[in-house]
């Protein structure tokens, strides 16, 4: 079973927009991480926030956090047809990541 | 590079064979998991290894799914008498330098069942 479910399932903007998905789990964290991936390709480390922090940034990327509503959300800024993928929400336990269906982000020239 | 190489990248075989995919991590002695992830679907857990102890197995790991991690190193993922429903893409990942933390995972095995 998958922990999170992140929303929208696909998402189409034109290069230089900015793309929001959402990600919305159901038991408590140690972290919430999220992951890229191209097709056919392995996941790739993005960004790691801590149960107990609301909000940090990587270059163009910002990832927010309530606990309370148990939902996470993450921003790409100034989008690139680079950013083409599927990014995954991870909700790490004590030992295991769980991950979301993820969400398609396609970048439009 | 994440520092895992998965091996073969592709496999297509007939329903029931046997086949195994192998998963060189970087770096020995911790954790070492193995993900199974079908089209347009997320990575779902199968196991994962602490040195070379299988620590916990997931209910999707049917007794026809077998892993092993010798040594603490390099681990095998056998998954015999193939059926089509275990067409997916198999993803291995080690763990980085904090418990819980981040992971690295390789380029997945595809493995085709027809």
């Amino acid at each position: 079973s998958q922990q999170g479910e992140e929303d929208p399932q696909a998402l189409s903007i034109q290069e230089g927009e900015n793309a929001t998905m959402n990600c919305s789990y159901k038991t408590s964290i140690n972290n919430l991480q999220w992951y890229r991936q191209n097709s056919g390709r392995g996941l790739v480390h993005l960004i790691l926030i801590r149960s107990n922090e609301r909000e940090k940034h990587s270059g163009r990327l910002r990832v927010t956090l309530d606990t309370s509503k148990k939902s996470s959300s993450l921003l790409i800024t100034a989008s690139r047809a680079a950013d083409t993928a599927s990014y995954f929400c991870a909700t790490a336990g004590d030992y295991k990541l769980s991950f979301g269906a993820g969400t398609t982000v396609t970048v439009r020239a | 590079d994440t520092g895992v190489s998965q091996n073969p990248r592709h496999k297509i075989t007939k329903r029931g064979q046997n086949v195994t995919f192998r998963c060189d991590p970087i770096s020995e002695h911790n954790r070492l998991y193995w993900y199974r992830q079908t089209l347009g679907q997320g990575p779902e857990f199968l196991t994962y290894f602490q040195n070379e102890a299988q620590l916990e197995k997931s209910r999707l790991l049917s007794d026809r799914f077998s892993a092993e991690r010798p040594k603490g190193s390099f681990s095998t993922l056998e998954i015999q008498r193939t059926e089509q429903g275990d067409s997916a893409m198999y993803l291995c990942a080690r763990e980085g330098q904090a418990p819980g933390g981040e992971l690295f995972f390789g380029e997945g095995s595809r493995l085709t069942v027809l």
